[in-house]
């Protein structure tokens, strides 16, 4: 157990709709990030939040947004879905600062886009 | 893009150790060896880091060669629920968005 939680653990949406996945970080934790995982294939990075600012963002379009709140959790928001969002969406918190900065990550999110 | 080479597979017997190679010739000074592993469908585990000594934990060792160049992961006594992809990770450790690339990893699989 990683202490990170996510929200809904599967979810289907159809093509052009709204998506709006959920992260609790690991207690004290002041940076998130999410990644989305295809299948078989390794996590792309999407962003990242560092007390509530965005401080790094993957090759992801606009339509990728976030928001991280001042309790430290997270969503992922995601517009216009299209098929090639079907994914496992993954987030994972830390605690930026110390000497080591792992990163926890939750279960994931399963989207399945039709 | 993933700044290390890893085999795509490798099979190891229940028991033996496990080493798990990993080419990163590009690496920085300030940057961090990390290994995760990931069983099917679940999130990305943490297993262990380090910048240029060796290390050991509960879960692994990790060996770094002195040019850093290159890293093994050690499974001292593989178990079947040692079955998963494992990533071998650098980056450098700081506040900034330095994000984890994850490549594709070596999928491990544990013969009983």
């Amino acid at each position: 157990e990683t202490g990170v939680t996510q929200s809904p653990t599967h979810l289907i949406k159809t093509r052009g709709q709204q998506v709006t996945l959920r992260c609790s970080s690991q207690s004290g934790h002041n940076t998130v990030s999410w990644y989305q995982q295809a299948l078989g294939q390794g996590p792309q990075f999407i962003f990242q939040y560092y007390r509530e600012e965005e401080n790094g963002r993957g090759n992801f379009p606009p339509r990728f947004s976030g928001l991280q709140f001042p309790n430290y959790s997270s969503e992922l928001n995601v517009n216009a879905l299209e098929l090639d969002d079907s994914a496992l969406y993954l987030c994972a918190s830390r605690l930026s600062g110390l000497n080591t900065d792992t990163q926890y990550f939750g279960p994931g999110t399963r989207l399945t886009v039709l | 893009d993933a700044k290390t080479t890893q085999p795509t597979s490798m099979d190891c017997a229940e028991g033996r150790a496990a080493n798990l190679p990993c080419n990163h010739s590009t690496i920085s000074g300030n940057e961090y060896v990390y290994w995760y592993r990931q069983i099917h469908s679940q999130g990305p585990q943490y297993i262990i880091h380090g910048l240029k000594n060796n290390e050991t934990n509960e879960m692994a060792s990790l060996i770094i060669t002195e040019d850093r160049k290159s890293s093994t992961l050690i499974l001292p006594h593989a178990t079947l629920r040692d079955t998963a992809v494992y990533y071998c990770i650098v980056r450098p450790r700081d506040n900034t968005g330095n994000q984890f690339y994850f490549g594709t990893g070596t999928s491990l699989t544990v013969i009983p």
